[in-house]
């Protein structure tokens, strides 16, 4: 089945920065695309961005552009999300999330990865 | 952007009952539009997508309804498990954006 599967919880210090990591398995890696989400304690969804695994090109959210990469390895089937320059508001559940129809961008989100906790914390 | 609103923040509901959730849009989503449940410590899941479209393995007793601009989530004879936060999205135009959540409590 469709498995992805996230890294620890991590803890930096402001102005460090986190690279998380969304294992994936159970289908053809390349064909589908991978967003990323993040909440913030008690608060709502927030899109961040999303990466097409077959060549790599990427796409961001407008608050997010300039601090935060989102790289894939084809060889291994993982993507990972990189956020730069962290600050307490970045605190906050880092989601990996698949497109549930191939080669499809703009689409609902199935399934989810299980969620990383990154604190930002001097 | 496209700014989504959900109505109630909150709802209380008796078990065996039934809910309705409201979503609204600030321009035109056409049907593109999902709902999420996501109970504490877990990730979201998917419920319904394209309006009104059941995802895999979700019971009949949710259903999705609306379009371009008006959304609604109902949920019948409500059970415990069911409580949770739901939100809806739209898929419709860059970026991606979420309500804010209702929060369904069952007591």
């Amino acid at each position: 089945q469709v498995q992805l599967v996230q890294s620890g919880a991590e803890v930096k210090d402001p102005g460090a920065s986190v690279k998380v990591s969304c294992k994936t398995s159970g289908y053809t890696f390349t064909n589908y695309h991978l967003h990323w989400v993040r909440q913030a304690p008690g608060q709502g969804l927030e899109w961040m961005g999303i990466i097409d695994p077959s060549g790599g090109g990427t796409s961001y959210a407008q608050k997010f552009k300039g601090r935060v990469i989102m790289t894939r390895d084809t060889s291994t089937s993982i993507v990972y999300m990189e956020v730069s320059s962290l600050r307490s508001e970045d605190t906050a559940v880092y989601y990996c999330a698949r497109s549930p129809r191939p080669r499809q961008q703009l689409v609902e989100f199935d399934p989810w990865g299980q969620g990383t906790l990154v604190t930002v914390s001097s | 952007e496209i700014v989504m609103t959900q109505s109630p923040a909150t709802l209380s509901v008796s078990p065996g009952g039934g809910a309705t959730l409201s979503c609204w849009a600030s321009q035109t989503v056409t049907s593109n539009l999902a709902w999420y449940q996501q109970k504490p410590g877990q990730a979201p899941r998917l419920l319904i997508y394209s309006t009104s479209t059941r995802a895999t393995g979700i019971p009949a007793r949710f259903s999705g309804s609306g379009s371009a601009t008006e959304f609604t989530l109902t949920i019948s004879s409500l059970q415990s498990e069911d409580s949770a936060v739901y939100y809806c999205q739209q898929y419709n135009n860059w970026p991606i954006t979420f309500g804010q959540g209702t929060r369904l409590e069952i007591k």
